[in-house]
């Protein structure tokens, strides 16, 4: 089976920190999401990346940056946390895009 | 703009009945693809069914199938003899692209909240 591991569970930090959330996945995927879920507002994409070292803005990048060193691994960095990301933060990953996107757990994020 | 709409944000089901939900979708591509997908209460994301913009079929999976009405740009979610452990959140996503230049990626709706009743 698709295993998409996200590092942490539950992750509480302090305004102003730089946080990394790591996503690995074991299957090879070329490409690789990140969303946050919010209640009332779905999912919505940060960034993705279709290849080693190439990533592209989603819906909501403001804040967030990105880095693809190694097809497996995809992580998502907030340079200075803010109280509005507190969310719970989705890792996705697929072969392309006519596939269905394998998930993470999902990371709760708290910022305080 | 958003390009997927769920206008239900919650809905009740008699169990073994059986409920649609709602998906509508705008995009400018000829070549695009639909997808349900459920998320219950312990978080995880399950891929439900896809239905491509070529396919002639409505998508079928076990209780699960699709009514695609291109003219109308609606992908909507039948399911069929509900059943208690169908409560969960559900979600319509579509695969989209900023522009001819730019990649694909998966959009999603803000999802239906399915509450099955004994």
């Amino acid at each position: 089976d698709v295993k998409v591991t996200q590092s942490s569970r539950y992750l509480v930090k302090r305004t102003g920190e730089k946080v990394f959330l790591e996503c690995v996945q074991d299957m090879d995927h070329e490409n690789m999401f990140w969303y946050r879920q919010d209640p009332g507002l779905g999912l919505r994409l940060i960034y993705f990346s279709y290849d080693v070292k190439m990533k592209e803005k989603g819906d909501i990048p403001e804040g967030y940056s990105v880095s693809r060193e190694k097809k497996e691994r995809f992580s998502l960095i907030l340079e200075s946390a803010s109280t509005n990301q507190t969310s719970m933060y989705l890792c996705a990953s697929c072969m392309n895009s006519n596939e269905k996107l394998f998930f993470g757990s999902g990371t709760q994020l708290s910022v305080l | 703009a958003q390009k997927i709409t769920q206008t239900q944000p919650g809905m009740f089901v008699q169990e073994k009945e059986a409920v649609t939900l709602d998906c509508t979708y705008d995009t400018s591509d000829q070549s695009y693809g639909l997808f349900w997908y459920k998320q219950p209460s312990s978080g995880e994301m399950i891929f439900l069914i896809y239905q491509g913009s070529y396919d002639e079929q409505n998508a079928t999976e076990g209780r699960y199938s699709l009514n695609f009405q291109k003219a109308r740009k609606s992908a909507n979610l039948v399911i069929s003899a509900s059943q208690l452990g169908d409560s969960a959140m559900y979600f319509c996503a579509m695969r989209d692209r900023r522009n001819e230049d730019s990649s694909y990626k998966l959009i999603f709706g803000s999802g239906t909240r399915l509450l099955v009743r004994p």
